[in-house]
């Protein structure tokens, strides 16, 4: 399995203001994602994150608001623009190594004020 | 979107009874995992079943898919404390590798 990082683990951030999350993976991975977990929900995906290029949004997600770098194979950042009380969530990244298996992070707890 | 369902949304069960969910989805899949969940952490793979697989161990866990119902459970015996969290089924559709998450189950295993 892959060891996944990310920091920071959680933040408390004022309304209005951007927080750049940050993903390592201690192995090369083809693919790595973005997901949001609201409070009490379940987990949506934001965005694939391509390497070299821009990542894929999902429906509802847009590069304004959630812009995302991949400048490896083993890191990627996403960030939270203009950050208002709706997204407080936790923020989990994921990465795909092949055989199918997708490994999480440890997730980033947002709090907005 | 939501695609896979799981229920009960919640489970209390006494230590040593078994722990039984469900999951459904709507469309055709590559393979369903399971995932648990310990208060709002990370996500830790429990178990992994393609769509040409019909059961799988791992342990104190066994997992069924049923593809003509779309549907899966996951079973975890002899449960204790520590398998107290909330368990989330997921599926990869088509040729992507990205993953749908159902709503999750919320287990609490009483000692």
């Amino acid at each position: 399995s892959a060891v996944i990082s990310q920091k920071p683990s959680r933040d408390i951030c004022q309304r209005g203001t951007s927080l750049t999350i940050q993903c390592q993976v201690d192995s090369q991975v083809t693919m790595m994602f973005w997901y949001r977990q609201q409070p009490g929900q379940s987990l949506t995906l934001i965005a694939t994150a391509n390497q070299g290029s821009e990542a894929t949004y999902e429906s509802g997600f847009v590069i304004d608001k959630f812009p995302i770098s991949r400048p490896n194979l083993t890191f990627s950042t996403l960030t939270v623009s203009n950050m208002s009380p709706e997204d407080s969530s936790i923020y989990l990244c994921s990465a795909y190594r092949g055989f199918n298996e997708q490994f999480f992070g440890p997730g980033t707890r947002l709090t907005v004020l | 979107s939501q695609q896979g369902e799981e229920d009960p949304q919640a489970l209390s069960i006494q230590e040593g009874e078994n722990a039984t969910m469900n999951c459904s989805y709507k469309t055709s899949i590559n393979n369903l995992q399971w995932y648990r969940q310990n208060s709002g952490r990370g996500l830790v793979h429990l178990i992994l079943i393609r769509s040409n697989e019909r059961e799988k161990h791992s342990g104190r866990l066994r997992v069924t898919l049923d593809t003509s119902k779309k549907s899966s459970s996951l079973l975890i015996t002899a449960s204790r404390a520590a398998d107290t969290a909330s368990y989330f089924c997921a599926t990869a559709q088509g040729g992507s590798e990205k993953l749908v998450f159902g709503k999750g189950t919320k287990l609490t295993v009483n000692p």
